[in-house]
């Protein structure tokens, strides 16, 4: 079974302008997370949607927004790009099914650089 | 809030050799899940294993070994007989028991930079 996909691998953008990174989790899963790593540092938490409804945000400004579609694959949106928007952003898919067993895996990451 | 700590920055250590990366945790929950992910230069996390709290017994898997203590919130994990494919970033994250909010919010050490050395 294929695991969790993202697009674009890289992607290189100036300040000021939008993107949009897309996911798709594992199949079956019906939960989609969002995480920045910046370099160096541990992932941060950005949100997570579960049956397309937000379920969790992290201290993110608003020009970071995110959306599930039917069919649970998901899109990160960033407006007003800034330098320090430059990061791994990871997507993570999960059952969510709120058990003991309910475990994130992680894509290959989007690469996203700001200059 | 909830915090993970791992002190240790960077370990280098030669093939062969036995390594424990360590992993401090704080949080108010009495149910929570506790994980190891390796990072390898690629960029992909992967999961390596999941804990709940209310499981303190220890896990072992090939060369693998975890060592959970709620008396010490410590959460360590030991490598047996290092090779040089182990070399990768190994993170330790917290994620709270189900309900509320951000249920699946992880949250991350600063991760731990391992070089085996053949």
């Amino acid at each position: 079974d294929a695991g969790v996909t993202q697009s674009p691998t890289h992607l290189i953008k100036t300040r000021g302008q939008h993107v949009t990174l897309r996911c798709s989790p594992i199949s079956g899963h019906k939960s989609v997370s969002w995480y920045q790593q910046v370099l160096g540092q541990g992932p941060q938490f950005i949100f997570q949607y579960y049956e397309k409804e937000e379920r969790g945000r992290g201290n993110f400004p608003d020009r970071f927004s995110a959306r599930q579609f039917p069919n649970y694959s998901s899109e990160l949106n960033v407006n007003a790009l800034l330098l320090g928007d430059s990061a791994l952003y990871l997507c993570a898919s999960s059952l969510a099914d709120r058990s003991s067993t309910d475990t994130q895996y992680f894509g290959p990451g989007t690469r996203l650089t700001v200059l | 809030a909830q915090k993970v700590t791992q002190a240790q920055t960077e370990i280098s250590v030669v093939e062969k050799e036995d390594v424990t990366l360590d992993c401090v945790y704080e949080t108010r929950d009495t149910t929570y899940y506790l994980f190891w992910y390796k990072q390898p230069p690629s960029g992909e996390l992967v999961f390596l294993i999941r804990r709940n709290s209310f499981d303190e017994q220890n896990e072992i898997s090939g060369r693998y070994s975890w060592n959970f203590q709620k008396s010490t919130s410590s959460f360590n994990f030991t490598i047996t007989a290092s090779q040089v494919v182990d070399s990768a970033v190994y993170f330790c994250a917290l994620r709270k028991g189900a309900g509320g909010t951000s249920y699946g919010k992880l949250t991350f050490g600063q991760g731990t930079i391992l070089t085996v050395h053949p």
